[in-house]
């Protein structure tokens, strides 16, 4: 089947260390993009990518990384330098052009102790 | 500074009720306004959306009503059901474009049985 595949569902590490979230899909889309969400909130754009090896700042790009090597992939990585990395975040992928819909994953929940 | 402000935050109706969420935005230039509907632990998925060109749209028991004079825009669901019971977001984006997305920050909506 078609999806988004985002990978672990549930990870913990601890403060200071760095992790990767894996996202992976296979509905040929050119763009992917990272979310975070937090409880109440709204999701935020941490980064997003229009084609292969090219990719943008979103609105709290902050303490985190991506790469985008192959058209399938675009793994997160929080660094050390997030303050506040416990989130639930959210990959996506989509068509790129104007008012193509959105299609996410199922989440990654991070927790940081 | 949030543009996109959703309200209610919860949202509790009968079986059969027509809840209405509302959202209100401040940039002239938002031009997509989609609507996201949120399961527990699962990724948004896109419900319905609008452009600024038509003043209401229906997808089944869900419908936009556009106002752009007030640049407001509200979701009603008729007939609802205990599996409508999710969190939506409004969004909106300029140009169609999905990488300039801007979140509301959700309504809970529970519809009791």
């Amino acid at each position: 089947d078609g999806g988004i595949t985002q990978s672990p569902k549930y990870l913990f590490r601890k403060e200071g260390q760095n992790v990767t979230l894996s996202c992976e899909q296979n509905l040929n889309h050119d763009a992917m993009y990272w979310y975070r969400q937090d409880p109440g909130q709204g999701l935020r754009l941490i980064y997003y990518s229009q084609i292969v090896n090219d990719f943008q700042k979103g609105d709290i790009a902050e303490g985190y990384s991506v790469s985008r090597e192959k058209k399938e992939s675009f793994p997160l990585t929080v660094t050390s330098a997030q303050k506040n990395p416990t989130a639930f975040y959210l990959c996506a992928s989509s068509a790129w052009g104007t008012g193509n819909t959105i299609y996410f994953g199922e989440g990654s929940w991070l927790t940081v102790v | 500074q949030q543009q996109v402000k959703q309200s209610p935050q919860s949202l509790i109706v009968q079986k059969g009720g027509i809840p209405i969420i509302n959202c209100a935005y401040e940039n002239t230039a938002f031009d997509y306004f989609p609507w996201y509907q949120q399961f527990p632990g699962k990724g948004p998925a896109l419900l319905i959306a609008i452009r600024p060109d038509v003043s209401e749209k229906k997808e089944g028991r869900f419908t936009i009503s556009f106002n752009k004079s007030a640049k407001q825009f509200s979701l009603h669901i008729m007939d609802s059901q205990p599996g409508d019971s999710a969190t939506y977001f409004c969004a909106a984006s300029t140009g169609g474009s999905n990488y300039k997305l801007t979140f509301g920050k959700g309504t809970l909506l529970t519809v009791n049985p």
